[in-house]
């Protein structure tokens, strides 16, 4: 089972809202990460979390805040976001040791809309 | 710096047509992998192969095959018989081996949008 499920599926939010996504996996992975991606660009790299720590942001503004409260479990807290970060937002995880512990597997995104 | 071209921005083939697609990267590390993903239009990142910079075996799954070769720096992409569903955006990535521990970073190409029409 290689499956990071992400909800919701599509978000519509004001410039004022906070709204937070959700990113799951039950497939004992200890790095998870946050993605956005532009229309018809690659996906790029917001944050990184090591075995529940912080461990790569990519100088990704303030109004994007991740937390990883338990292994299985990652979120992004949205707040005063702009019309420009409207995206695809992509989570993915991968194991920390192993033969397989470089690849990373997605989740199905988040559209997310910003009025 | 590390950086992955992929010079084929769209291709469109009829079903059945094999079809190649091209990946060439740049890297200073001696040691590090390559990736291939796909990415229907729903939008999931679909992985489909990893290979590593000593293991330069081509690699044949169905009807996709890779074509790894150091010295030209290029990891190759080929669907045999390509169906509709094969559709799709095609990434090539590498991976950055200085982070170190558990996480990785990928550096992907700009992607490749493979159309098949029946």
């Amino acid at each position: 089972d290689t499956e990071v499920t992400q909800t919701p599926k599509h978000l519509v939010m004001g410039m004022t809202n906070k709204k937070s996504l959700k990113c799951e996996q039950h497939m004992g992975h200890r790095a998870m990460y946050w993605y956005k991606q532009k229309a018809k660009k690659p996906p790029e790299l917001m944050f990184v979390y090591s075995y529940e720590k912080l461990s790569i942001n990519e100088s990704v503004p303030s109004r994007f805040s991740p937390e990883c409260p338990n292994s299985s479990l990652l979120n992004l807290h949205l707040h005063a976001l702009q019309p420009e970060d409207s995206a695809l937002y992509l989570c993915a995880s991968s194991q920390p040791s192993g033969l397989a512990k470089n690849i990373q597997y997605f989740g199905a995104g988040t559209r997310l809309s910003v009025l | 710096a590390q950086k992955v071209t992929q010079a084929q921005t769209e291709i469109s083939v009829v079903e059945k047509e094999d079809v190649t697609l091209d990946c060439v990267y740049e890297t200073r590390d001696t040691t590090y992998y390559l990736f291939w993903y796909k990415q229907p239009p729903s939008g999931e990142l679909v992985f489909l192969i990893r290979r590593n910079s000593f293991d330069e075996q081509n690699e044949i799954s169905g009807r996709y095959s890779w074509n790894f070769q150091k010295s030209t720096s290029s990891f190759n992409f080929t669907i045999t018989a390509s169906q509709v569903v094969d559709s799709a955006v095609y990434f090539c990535a590498l991976s950055d081996t200085i982070s170190g521990g558990s996480n990785y970073k990928l550096t992907f190409g700009k992607g490749t949008l493979l159309t098949v029409n029946p």
